[in-house]
């Protein structure tokens, strides 16, 4: 089986501010690798696909990055609406979700 | 517009069994393949199970594995996850989800949820 683990597990930011969020995998998935976004009491809502591919409708401060077992997803200004928390997850072999970074306000 | 809406949660006790359906709209349903992904009480995304748009190959991890079977009615626009021999660690909100393609990818469309709780 595949794990993901991401980094941190908690991220205090406030609006403006640059994140970075990393997912490594345990072994090597190429770019297989999505990332989405949750919000308390919502579905998860795509991001990233392919690893650096933005979803139709996302705005263009997300991006990703990365191959085989490193990826980073970037936020460059981080906005109100931002403040979620953010699943990366492999479909290289089944689908694995990493355990998650919750971006909170600082 | 893609619409995915669970239902058939509830209460159940330990041991117990429960269906889980989902109805789609919007798409082609029989192209794509559909996934179950549960998220317990605080806790993150855990996928359960998934299968092709024709249903012919099906995928199980290895928590729920020999407990839940996943089907699709295609002339319904239907999927289904049938839980048997529940837990209380199957306690979670299920939410299907829609596939980029017919053999898999990523989740592109996600249903509201809907809450299974396992307890005597």
């Amino acid at each position: 089986d595949i794990q993901m683990t991401q980094s941190p597990s908690t991220l205090s930011a406030s609006a403006g501010d640059r994140v970075t969020i990393t997912c490594r995998a345990s072994q090597s998935i190429s770019t297989w690798l999505a990332w989405y976004q949750q919000k308390p009491g919502k579905a998860p809502k795509l991001l990233i696909y392919k690893a650096s591919s933005l979803e139709s409708g996302v705005p263009s401060r997300f991006s990703g990055s990365g191959s085989g077992t490193e990826f980073t997803l970037t936020i460059s200004s981080l906005q109100p609406d931002d403040f979620a928390t953010y699943y990366c997850q492999q479909y290289s072999n089944y689908w694995t979700f990493g355990q998650g970074t919750k971006v909170e306000i600082k | 517009e893609v619409q995915l809406l669970e239902s058939g949660g509830g209460l159940v006790q330990p041991g117990g069994s429960l269906r889980l359906s989902c109805a789609a709209s919007g798409f082609t349903f029989s192209s794509y393949a559909m996934t179950w992904v549960r998220q317990a009480p605080g806790k993150g995304l855990e996928w359960v199970s998934a299968l092709t748009g024709s249903g012919d190959i099906t995928y199980y991890a290895d928590s729920v594995k020999g407990r839940f079977t996943i089907s699709r009615d295609n002339s319904q626009n239907t999927l289904y996850l049938q839980m048997n021999s529940l837990r209380a660690e199957d306690t979670a909100v299920y939410y299907c989800a829609k596939a980029v393609y017919s053999y898999g990818y990523q989740f592109d469309y996600w249903g509201q949820g809907t809450l299974v709780t396992v307890s005597s």
